[in-house]
């Protein structure tokens, strides 16, 4: 079975500070695809990333950067700079295949972040 | 480009009704999933249609039960509600399928009383 853990259930920082949120993934597949969504107040969650499991390249989006460790089986997203913006319920997902042309996808629980001014 | 919309954002029903709740993907997408959002259990997957057949579906009773029409346009169907199907329940898009991009809807907040 596929589980998504994201141990920090709340975090707050104070604006221009940079902020990690971890994510810790476990599945038995070799090919797999990871995600990272956003979930600001307005309610509708945001795609922000996605990475398939043979690509370990680490990757940068403005001040967005994404860690990708098979050996440790983490996908941890970083926010460098932080912005009151920023303030959102943070997502991350795995999908693996589940037979029949099928992928199935499990979130984790999520990370509120608060971006304090 | 317009994007995913629900209908209703909002409803409240009683134990023992049924519900029907509604999802138009974005022009083009062929893959339409739906989730349920609970504080306690947080986002878990319900089922994935894809052009017009179910192709996936998560761990949910067989009252939670969906569809999906030639134009992809989706329903999800709850019947026999329980006090635990208060819910948001979220309808994403995407042109192939889950394990690609989605794009999400604003849910419809179900209340059952």
């Amino acid at each position: 079975a596929q589980k998504v853990t994201q141990a920090q259930t709340e975090i707050s920082v104070v604006e221009k500070e940079d902020v990690t949120l971890d994510c810790v993934y476990e599945t038995r597949d070799t090919t797999y695809y990871l995600f990272w969504y956003k979930q600001p107040p307005s309610g509708e969650l945001v795609f922000l990333i996605r990475r398939n499991s043979f690509d370990e390249q680490n990757e940068i989006s403005g001040r967005y950067s994404w860690n990708f460790q098979k050996s440790t089986s983490s996908f941890n997203f970083t926010i460098t700079a932080s912005q009151v913006v920023d303030s959102a319920v943070y997502f991350c997902a795995l999908s693996v295949f589940s037979g029949a042309g099928s992928y199935q996808l499990t979130f984790g629980k999520g990370t509120k972040l608060s971006v304090i001014p | 480009k317009a994007g995913v919309t629900q209908t209703p954002r909002y409803l409240i029903k009683t134990r023992g009704q049924q519900v029907t709740l509604s999802c138009s993907p974005i022009s083009g997408h062929r893959s339409v999933s739906w989730y349920q959002q609970t504080p306690g259990q947080g986002l878990q997957f319900l089922f994935e249609y894809f052009s017009e057949t179910q192709r996936n579906k998560g761990n949910f009773p067989g009252r939670f039960s969906g569809r999906q029409f030639s134009n992809s346009r989706s329903e999800m169907n709850v019947s026999t509600l329980e006090l635990g199907d208060s819910a948001l329940y979220l309808c994403a898009s995407s042109y192939r399928g889950v394990e690609y991009e989605q794009y999400f809807g604003p849910g419809t907040r179900l209340t059952v009383t």
